[in-house]
């Protein structure tokens, strides 16, 4: 049980260049997310999906697009990367909600960006 | 202004000490108040979350939430240098599925 995973773990890009971050999750979780994490910002999400075929912006979206065609993956795309686009990108997925609980977000270990 | 406010800290104490961590809000919305651990160079991961206001206590840690004053705090007894993380409080609202507004983080430092 790999719980959240990402790929790549590390990239450089050069400004205009288009990539595509992959999550994959294997525990089955209807929700999924995208944030990204800079210094003195916390975590800010970007895109997310409360099922497979579905996505909804998130708090900064600009520049981001995003797929979920099979449950368990939710791709994250730059297509024409910038420097403000330099950060550690988390995936995260949960359950659908339950009354009375949140749902627990479980992250991945993060994708750290370079954009030049 | 941000939505959630936290101080980033560095927060630096010795073995044994007790930490008090905060967060303030704005948007008396938030219902469910979260805090997340992240280890360095790692993903976060959820340590305890509260329901509207009240204490909640789980070994070591507390949280507490103090709604009329918008104000939130996670207490950590006997520290130990393996509690040297960064920690994020969040926050959602009861309707608003996974979104989740996070702090900026207080990295916390605990020295043998």
């Amino acid at each position: 049980n790999a719980g959240v995973t990402q790929t790549p773990k590390f990239r450089v890009l050069k400004t205009g260049q288009s990539m595509t971050l992959l999550c994959a999750q294997d525990m089955n979780h209807e929700y999924m997310y995208w944030y990204r994490q800079d210094p003195g910002m916390g975590l800010r999400l970007i895109h997310y999906s409360v099922g497979e075929g579905t996505t909804a912006k998130g708090e900064v979206p600009d520049g981001y697009n995003v797929s979920r065609l099979k449950k368990q993956n939710f791709l994250l795309g730059l297509e024409s990367a910038a420097p403000s686009q330099t950060s550690v990108y988390f995936c995260a997925s949960s359950t659908s909600s339950l009354a009375g609980a949140p749902e627990t977000q479980y992250f991945g270990p993060g994708t750290r960006l370079l954009v030049l | 202004q941000k939505e959630v406010e936290q101080d980033p800290g560095p927060l630096s104490v010795p073995e044994g000490a007790i930490v008090s961590l905060n967060c303030t809000y704005s948007n008396s919305a938030f219902q469910y108040f979260m805090w997340y651990r992240q280890y360095s160079r790692k993903g976060p991961e959820l340590l305890m979350y509260t329901y509207s206001s009240g204490n909640k206590e789980d070994g070591r840690f507390t949280a507490q939430v103090d709604k009329s004053s918008k104000y939130i705090s996670l207490f950590i007894r006997d520290s130990q240098p393996s509690d040297s993380a960064t920690y994020l409080c969040a926050m959602k609202r009861a309707s608003n599925t996974g979104k989740l507004i996070f702090g900026q983080g207080t990295t916390l430092q605990v020295k043998p």
